[in-house]
């Protein structure tokens, strides 16, 4: 139990499109999702928190119109890199936090971006 | 905020060693969780330990919640055993994580 996927796991773009990156609880109904960023041998940095139905909370010093987030059901939500650019190629990672697995997050696999 | 340290910041090992990463955390908490992260990214969860021990096959945790401390052990270490292992704390709302650096392990065959 608690598998969370994610897709894609790896993109590469030009730079000036926008990217979609899926997060789904498939085993669970995750009331909150969060995404992490993660630079190359640097830990997770939140990013926001997300809670079905309503709005994200976003982390200081990331920009909501640049990386929109939507957690329209309790299995899905997604993470949209807005006209991206080089500095925004990383690993994002999501997390799920469910009604049944109340002590823990369980993590997605990440998607790593390249934006050219 | 609660601030999350972790040693050493890398342990390289021969096959078959034992080894034991430390967490220190700077005030109370009610959560506190071990993940490793392979070399392909994938974060899998360890432990739920805020005290107490735990133990998982070759892996052990104990956290000493009145002293600020986590340890997690790894006995007769294996190359699966790679990547970076992380604690994480609770934070104040929101079930969010506070992240140490990470404890980068490599083990040698």
């Amino acid at each position: 139990g608690a598998v969370v996927s994610q897709h894609p796991s790896w993109v590469i773009c030009k730079s000036g499109t926008s990217v979609k990156i899926e997060c789904r609880s498939l085993d669970f109904q995750a009331t909150t999702m969060f995404w992490y960023r993660q630079f190359p041998k640097q830990s997770l940095m939140l990013m926001a928190t997300s809670n079905e139905g309503s709005k994200a909370t976003y982390e200081q010093g990331v920009e909501k119109d640049k990386f929109l987030i939507n957690h329209a059901s309790l299995t899905l939500s997604t993470l949209t890199v807005t006209s991206a650019h080089p500095e925004d190629s990383s690993f994002y990672i999501c997390s799920a936090y469910g009604t049944i697995f109340e002590e823990t997050q369980y993590f997605g696999p990440g998607t790593r971006l390249l934006v050219l | 905020g609660i601030q999350v340290e972790q040693s050493p910041p890398d342990l390289i090992l021969q096959e078959g060693a034992n080894s034991t990463l430390r967490c220190n955390f700077s005030d109370s908490v009610n959560n506190l969780q071990w993940f490793h992260q392979n070399p392909w990214g994938q974060l899998i969860n360890l432990f739920y330990i805020p005290s107490g021990t735990k133990q998982n096959g070759r892996l052990s945790a104990t956290t000493v919640a009145t002293e600020r401390y986590s340890l997690l052990y790894i006995s007769s270490s294996q190359t699966t055993d790679s990547g970076v292992y992380f604690c994480a704390v609770g934070g104040d709302s929101n079930y969010q994580l506070i992240w140490g650096a990470g404890t980068k392990l490599i083990i040698k065959p």
